[in-house]
């Protein structure tokens, strides 16, 4: 079954400590992104990337890194996390970027930062 | 880039068709016009895309304007599980992400 899977589904954390959020796709697609969701705001994409070891920020990148080793995975990681990083998370792919390409959202992390 | 304008929420009765529409005025010809959906506690998931011509699948039909201005989402009869948020996005052909605006959200009356 094609899908993106994320993990963990649901993080609480405190503030300062390091997490990575896991995002894997089984479709070879080139195009993976990160958004995050916050009441009233809509969707804001983190990062993106377009393919192996390309990786560009989207409009809200401040505090987060990514990286993109393998086609398949775009993990998130947030190196010292703060309150205002609490959202849910989204991960995506897609075949390629923009374009008729469909995107699949995986189920999203709700991460809360205390 | 392009943006679209849609309206903050509608509603419908279940088993009525219902049209979504959307603007966007600055499409370039190379745009394609997405939809995705959004249902609640869910991350977003693709309903169809069209750029020229009107598109039919087994969720919905959209129906674009012939200077494609405009396009409006068809959901032909209206059910409990189709109250989501609807995205009307447009996707170039350029190296450029889909940005999603706030969306309509669309209420079901039973």
């Amino acid at each position: 079954e094609a899908q993106v899977t994320q993990n963990p589904r649901y993080l609480i954390t405190v503030t300062g400590k390091k997490l990575t959020v896991t995002c894997s796709q089984n479709m070879n697609h080139e195009y993976m992104s990160w958004y995050r969701q916050d009441p009233g705001l809509g969707l804001r994409q983190i990062y993106y990337s377009m393919n192996v070891e390309v990786t560009d920020k989207g409009d809200v990148p401040e505090g987060y890194k990514v990286s993109r080793k393998e086609k398949r995975n775009f993990p998130l990681i947030l190196e010292s996390p703060s309150p205002n990083q609490t959202s849910l998370y989204f991960c995506a792919s897609s075949f390629q970027i923009g374009g008729p390409y469909e995107q699949y959202f995986g189920p999203g992390t709700r991460l809360t930062v205390t | 880039d392009a943006k679209t304008t849609q309206p903050n929420s509608m509603e419908s009765n279940e088993e009525e068709p219902v049209h979504l529409p959307c603007n966007h005025s600055t499409i370039s010809g190379t745009d394609y016009i997405h939809w995705y959906r959004q249902l609640p506690s869910q991350g977003p998931e693709y309903v169809i895309h069209g750029l020229t011509s009107n598109v039919n699948n087994r969720m919905a039909s959209l129906a674009i304007a012939e200077d494609r201005k405009s396009s409006t989402l068809i959901l032909h009869r209206a059910t409990l599980r189709d109250a989501a948020v609807y995205y009307c996005i447009l996707g170039g052909s350029g190296n450029t992400p889909l940005v999603f605006g706030k969306g309509t959200r669309l209420s079901v009356i039973a």
